[in-house]
């Protein structure tokens, strides 16, 4: 069966250092891959995307990684924030509309 | 700001009361979504509307019953729902779909339901 498995429910990290959160899949074949930050109580938001012909995508202090060998896509946090702290949920996109969701790792910045 | 709306932001109904969800967009987006969210877990596909047809229905049980009135609404209508139905409902909406087009998802912020 497909599996999103990302790689731990909760990182704690301090102030200034950089995160990364994994996002490991199984039986998907993904032309794409999505990565959502919610906050508690709101509303998944639309973070990054990266392609499958990518490598590497980013955007101001994020970076995506995307390897299809290894089945695997890593989130970067740079000089992270304590507003950074929400949890990180990864999709990957088989160009269909069935949009599943990985099990998500709680991030917090500690001050 | 989210451009997808949702009401009522939150609802409690007893196991035999009928209520509906609705979400608007006006983004032109094609494709609707319905996700329902327990605590400290992911979201979890409920149905998909693309074009104002029922594309995908994850097996959810009859007493949730989705409506698609025009491209820019969404309805959930619940009816006969159980305690452990309570969680939050989330609606989301994008342009569409296709190897080689985005599908970033819209969210709305939800609607808190609760079943007693």
């Amino acid at each position: 069966s497909q599996k999103i498995e990302q790689n731990s429910e909760a990182l704690n990290i301090q102030e200034g250092k950089t995160a990364t959160l994994t996002c490991n899949y199984t039986n998907y074949s993904p032309a794409y891959l999505q990565w959502y930050r919610q906050d508690p109580g709101r509303g998944p938001v639309f973070l990054l995307l990266i392609r499958e012909n990518e490598k590497e995508k980013r955007k101001e202090r994020l970076k995506v990684t995307f390897d299809t060998t290894l089945k695997q896509s890593l989130f970067h946090i740079t000089a992270s924030q304590p507003a950074d702290s929400a949890t990180y949920l990864c999709a990957p996109g088989t160009g269909t509309y069935k949009y599943i969701f990985g099990t998500g790792t709680r991030l917090k910045v500690l001050a | 700001d989210t451009e997808v709306t949702q009401t009522p932001k939150h609802l409690v109904m007893g196991m035999t009361n009928k209520k509906s969800l609705k979400c608007e967009q006006h983004m032109g987006h094609r494709a609707m979504y319905w996700y329902k969210q327990k605590a400290k877990k992911p979201p979890e596909l409920m149905f998909v509307y693309s074009y104002e047809k029922l594309s995908i229905n994850e097996s959810v049980p009859s007493r949730f019953s989705p409506e698609c009135p025009n491209s820019s609404l969404l309805n959930l209508h619940l009816h006969a729902l159980q305690p452990e139905d309570s969680a939050l409902y989330l609606c989301a909406s994008s342009q569409g779909t296709g190897v080689l087009r985005t599908g970033e998802l819209f969210f709305g912020e939800g609607s808190r339901l609760t079943v007693l």
